[in-house]
């Protein structure tokens, strides 16, 4: 099992540029999750999906769309990069049905010129 | 809303000694779990240890302990007997009921660093 996978590592954008994040986990979890970290600042929700079909904010959701486009796959979309965007972006999956543990993608490392 | 507050940035610790790292958190629920998560330099967020807020006894995982004061609201972990690999990025995160899921919240975590 690959766990969960993003791509891509790494991105260079130009400030403007659109992109999407790729995120596919292969765990049958109900819950998707992305994240972004900053330094000193830890993990910030962005969106999250509980299900298939659903997603709701998260506590940093301005900029950025997403889709869960079936049960294994969840995207995060930037429509208009800006250099506040710049970050590590970290994908999770959990079961969702209770108080699981998460399990994290490698993350991409997104930088916005 | 819910609130973590990891107060140290940065922790240092003698090789085969015990090292605590401290962990508070705020929230109305009463149905809570808490969790600590390890990111070594290479980046990866590995899931160490959990708790759950009507747990009685204190979670343990290998050299991992969780310290759970609930009255107090505070979840440390303990990791005895440190290894040089135990040098990483911690982080403390509770989870609670919310719109279909169980949002989980991040403290900004602690830097351990272990020496030999």
């Amino acid at each position: 099992n690959a766990g969960v996978t993003q791509t891509p590592k790494f991105q260079v954008l130009k400030t403007g540029q659109s992109m999407t994040l790729q995120c596919a986990q292969d765990m049958n979890h109900n819950s998707m999750y992305w994240y972004r970290q900053d330094p000193g600042m830890g993990l910030r929700l962005i969106y999250y999906s509980a299900s298939e079909g659903t997603t709701d904010k998260g506590e940093v959701p301005n900029g950025y769309n997403v889709s869960r486009l079936n049960k294994r796959e969840f995207s995060l979309r930037l429509e208009s990069a800006a250099p506040s965007q710049t970050s590590v972006y970290f994908c999770a999956s959990s079961e969702g049905t209770g108080f699981n543990e998460q399990f994290f993608g490698p993350g991409t490392r997104l930088t916005v010129l | 809303a819910q609130k973590i507050t990891q107060t140290q940035p940065g922790m240092f610790v003698q090789e085969k000694e015990a090292v605590t790292l401290d962990c508070t958190y705020d929230t109305s629920d009463q149905s809570y779990g808490l969790f600590w998560y390890k990111q070594p330099s290479s980046g990866e967020m590995i899931f160490l240890i959990y708790q759950g807020s009507y747990d009685e006894q204190n979670a343990t995982e290998g050299r991992y302990s969780l310290n759970f004061q609930k009255a107090r609201k505070s979840a440390n972990l303990v990791i005895s007997a440190s290894q040089l690999g135990d040098s990483a990025m911690y982080f403390c995160a509770m989870r609670v009921p919310g719109v279909g899921s169980y949002i989980p919240t991040f403290g900004r975590g602690t830097s351990l660093i272990v020496h030999p």
